[in-house]
């Protein structure tokens, strides 16, 4: 099955500071991968998701970014505020098909932004 | 409004007594799935359905249970708790034609 690796488990930055969090898959079938957010004590929410045919996308201050053949992605925040502290998922899952639903989510990091 | 609704939020349990966790989406999505959540091990799922009477273990599968007579209810069941599944569960349901995942609140499970 899919393996999700999440890189680092915590990361803390100043304000104005950008963030970079890096995921790993296995699973060279997997064409869809979420970012989730959970502020402390809330549910995950996604923020942002990237398909296989996509290489890049953004939206405001976060981006994602994929490299297929590296199995590869990256989440990158821009000008970090407070708010955006929380812990941040990766996920990874072939969309479409029998193995529709099972998302294979990475460890998690803890990003802190300090003002 | 769409939302997926897990009772109890907080549950705390003695070992072996039978618990169910419920979750109810009113969003008539096919798909939904079970999760816990431990620090530093990320949201494992523990079993997923796709449609009414059609489920299938996750990664974390032992010591739960699970049905789907209803497309709007998807509970889990712990018949015997013991303390290694003291956790944070979420529900979730999916969107298939966005692949976005609807979670529930959470439950924070305490087996003693």
């Amino acid at each position: 099955g899919e393996n999700v690796e999440q890189h680092p488990s915590t990361l803390s930055v100043q304000e104005g500071d950008s963030a970079v969090i890096k995921c790993t898959y296995s699973d060279s079938a997997s064409n869809y991968f979420p970012w989730y957010k959970q502020e402390l004590g809330k549910r995950p929410q996604l923020i942002i998701d990237i398909r296989s045919n996509v290489g890049e996308k953004k939206d405001q201050r976060i981006a994602v970014t994929l490299n297929k053949t590296a199995k590869h992605f990256s989440l990158h925040i821009t000008e970090t505020q407070p708010e955006d502290s929380a812990v941040y998922f990766c996920a990874a899952s072939r969309a479409g098909g029998t193995s529709y639903g099972k998302l294979t989510f990475g460890q998690g990091t803890i990003l802190t932004v300090h003002p | 409004e769409a939302q997926v609704t897990q009772n109890p939020r907080y549950l705390i349990t003695v070992t072996g007594k039978k618990l169910t966790v419920t979750c109810s989406q009113n969003m008539n999505h096919e798909y939904m799935s079970w999760y816990r959540q431990d620090p530093g091990l990320g949201l494992r799922q523990i079993y997923y359905s796709m449609n009414v009477e059609v489920t299938d273990k996750g990664d974390v599968p032992e010591g739960y249970k699970v049905s789907r007579k209803e497309k709007r209810n998807f509970p889990l069941i712990l018949e015997s708790p013991s303390p290694n599944q003291t956790s944070l569960y979420f529900c979730a349901s999916f969107d298939k034609s966005n692949t976005e995942a609807f979670f529930g609140q959470g439950t924070r499970l305490t087996v003693v």
